[in-house]
């Protein structure tokens, strides 16, 4: 059974730019979560994403965009980078949404410069 | 606007040691609350969760404390190993039947245990 994979691993964008980040969710998961941790913080909700639909939003702005596919695979999407977003991006699956225990994958490390 | 508040920040224990971290909260919505552990290069991994209708939950050296009245909730490790040091963050959620299982995470404790 795969776990939940993420690319790329790092990456360096410079203030302005957009990026996409990917997630893979591990088999059988249709729930997908996206969080940013910034250097030594814990981890923040920035949206979930349910059978394609977003389910829940947390506070960030609308230049954070996402997507779920078919196959339940997401993208996270920033566009116009500030130097504060530079931070881990994590994505976790779930089997569902109430009572299902959330897998975290190994993140995004995104630079702004 | 912080919704759980974690403490120590850091902390020392010795081998065979008990370490212990603290989380309180404010939302009284919350009825779901995880412990997660997590390594350098490593996503968070589920440690233990309890829901508030106990009042502790263990599993192996892992022991969660929850007081509902003074919404606190507390992790112990009992005869903590070097391999337990890793950052650990407490989080909660609101785990109603409607779902969204978005979680609201503490700053992170990062446990040291020497030899």
């Amino acid at each position: 059974e795969t776990g939940v994979t993420q690319s790329p691993t790092h990456l360096i964008k410079t203030r302005g730019q957009q990026v996409t980040l990917r997630c893979s969710s591990q088999s059988g998961h249709n729930t997908v979560s996206w969080y940013q941790q910034a250097l030594g913080q814990g981890p923040q909700f920035i949206f979930q994403y349910y059978r394609e639909e977003e389910n829940g939003r947390g506070n960030f702005p609308p230049r954070f965009s996402g997507l779920q596919f078919p196959n339940y695979s997401s993208e996270l999407n920033v566009n116009a980078l500030e130097l504060d977003d530079s931070a881990l991006y994590l994505c976790a699956s779930s089997q569902g949404l109430a009572g299902y225990e959330q897998f975290f994958g190994p993140g995004t490390r995104l630079t702004v410069l | 606007q912080q919704q759980v508040k974690q403490s120590p920040q850091s902390l020392i224990v010795q081998k065979g040691g008990i370490s212990i971290i603290n989380c309180a909260y404010e939302n009284t919505a919350f009825d779901y609350f995880p412990w997660y552990q997590q390594f350098p290069g490593k996503g968070p991994a589920l440690l233990i969760a309890i829901r508030p209708d106990v009042s502790e939950k263990k599993e192996g050296r892992f022991t969660i404390s929850f007081n509902k009245s003074a919404k606190q909730f507390s992790l112990h490790i009992m005869d903590s190993q070097p391999g337990d040091s890793a950052t650990y963050f407490c989080a909660a959620s609101p785990n109603g039947n409607f779902g969204n299982e978005k979680l609201t995470f503490g700053t992170g404790t990062r446990l040291t245990i020497i030899p």
